[in-house]
């Protein structure tokens, strides 16, 4: 079965410090992951994507890798911002239906 | 480009009673998606069109929700009769083609069963 597995399930950090969200999958075969952005009420934004051969991504002050050996990936913030407060959700596609599974998320509180 | 517009933003109803929620895709995207998400849990997948065709429908509980997409467009989702546990926020989301890696989501809208 396809699951997504996404920790810690909240994090709470101070204005300026750095912080490692972490997914992993069993997805197989895989095709690629995304990072959503899902600020309290509204839809989840895409934050990065990518596909088996990539290892690394940046937007901005976020960075995602990809272990597609370990079916691990990581989304990094840098110098975070009260505005990073949200939840940040882990999705895996698979390569055979297109089928896309979803992690619960992780909930950043970023307190000043 | 204009987003994903979904309608109304907030709903409050009694168990048993009917509910429909309104989305309207991006322009000139084939694909789109229906999902409920839980308070503290990831989306879930209810249904999937292409174009006014269903694609995936196996997770959408046909006794008491269903889903159109007339002429490929614009699409409802409607509930009857509404549980306690249909609480939660009803997303919206479109793509060109298939595949939810592509995927716009709309604001949602949040269904309150009391």
């Amino acid at each position: 079965k396809n699951q997504v597995e996404q920790s810690p399930q909240s994090l709470i950090i101070l204005e300026g410090k750095n912080c490692t969200l972490q997914c992993n999958y069993t997805v197989s075969p895989f095709s690629n992951l995304r990072w959503y952005k899902q600020d309290t009420g509204r839809g989840p934004v895409s934050l990065t994507i990518m596909t088996f051969s990539e290892n690394t991504k940046s937007n901005g002050r976020y960075t995602a890798t990809l272990d597609a050996d370990t079916k691990q990936s990581s989304l990094h913030i840098t110098a975070s911002q009260l505005s990073d407060s949200a939840s940040y959700i882990c999705v895996v596609s698979a390569a055979n239906a297109g089928k896309s599974t979803f992690g619960d998320g992780t909930t950043l509180t970023v307190k000043p | 480009e204009a987003g994903v517009a979904q309608s109304p933003r907030y709903k409050i109803i009694e168990k048993r009673q009917s509910v429909a929620f309104w989305c309207n895709p991006i322009s000139g995207h084939a694909t789109l998606y229906w999902y409920q998400q839980i308070l503290g849990q990831g989306p879930k997948l209810l249904i999937q069109f292409q174009n006014n065709g269903v694609v995936d429908d196996s997770q959408l509980p046909k006794d008491r929700f269903s889903a159109e997409r007339l002429k490929g467009v614009d699409s409802t989702l409607k509930i009857q009769p509404a549980k306690l546990e249909d609480s939660a926020v009803y997303l919206c989301a479109s793509s060109p083609r298939g595949g939810v890696s592509e995927a716009f989501f709309g604001q949602g809208t949040r269904l309150t069963v009391v």
